[in-house]
């Protein structure tokens, strides 16, 4: 079993949903960051929480360090919003432990 | 401010050959972490400088793997002799200073390295 699991792997959703994509863990951490890749490869990051929750434009963290659980929510999507979503944790010796990310396909 | 910057952006080379991938850290960043992502498989932490010193390389795979930071800037990932498993694409990234579990981490573009 994977020390980050993300569910669901794969969704595609209509313009204008609500998305939301889960990241559970097993192992003790100082911080969980989402990121995003692009088709193009490249990886942005989010947000990084330790803990409550944190907003930035339609998108939503929350995480819930006592469950080991943290959700991405992304209101009104829009097809820009399209790529693979990661979850990533790090542990006291700084290293990013990967979930194996979430590929979002908003349909206009 | 320039991000994390990595050099070359794509690189096709053949089984056998040598290859280095170099990544320059934001400026001031004393940690550096290397990762990569092959082909179908989650990305995996290869190492973490911190400034010119290597804090783990618990993530590199095996002996064809060399990775510096000379002076405690930029970084340079050799793989020699390369293999058609270390096709993928691999990730730079830095953060401002050790001991600060909130910092952000700023990730390069990457560098798709194809090996045929």
């Amino acid at each position: 079993k994977n020390e980050v699991e993300q569910s669901p792997q794969n969704l595609t959703a209509q313009e204008g949903e609500f998305i939301t994509i889960n990241c559970s863990y097993s192992v003790g951490i100082s911080a969980l960051h989402w990121l995003q890749q692009h088709p193009g490869g490249g990886i942005v990051s989010l947000f990084m929480l330790s803990s409550g929750k944190k907003k930035h434009g339609r998108l939503i963290a929350t995480i819930n360090i006592q469950e080991k659980h943290s959700s991405l929510h992304i209101t009104a999507s829009h097809p820009r919003d399209s790529a693979v979503y990661i979850c990533a944790v790090k542990g006291s010796n700084y290293q990013l432990i990967w979930g194996a990310g979430t590929k979002l396909i908003i349909k206009p | 401010e320039a991000g994390v910057t990595q050099f070359p952006s794509h690189s096709v080379i053949e089984k056998g050959q040598t290859v280095t991938l170099r990544c320059d850290p934001i400026s001031g960043h004393d940690n550096l972490y290397w990762y990569r992502r092959v082909m179908g498989k989650e990305i995996k932490f290869l190492l973490h400088f911190v400034k010119e010193s290597k804090q783990d390389e618990s993530g590199m795979p095996n002996n064809r793997f060399l990775a510096e930071r000379t002076g405690g800037t930029y970084s340079t990932l050799k793989v020699q002799p390369a293999e058609l498993e270390d096709s993928g694409v691999y990730f730079c990234a830095s953060s401002p200073r050790r001991g600060n579990s909130g910092n952000t981490i700023y990730f390069g573009e990457g560098s798709w390295l194809t090996v045929v």
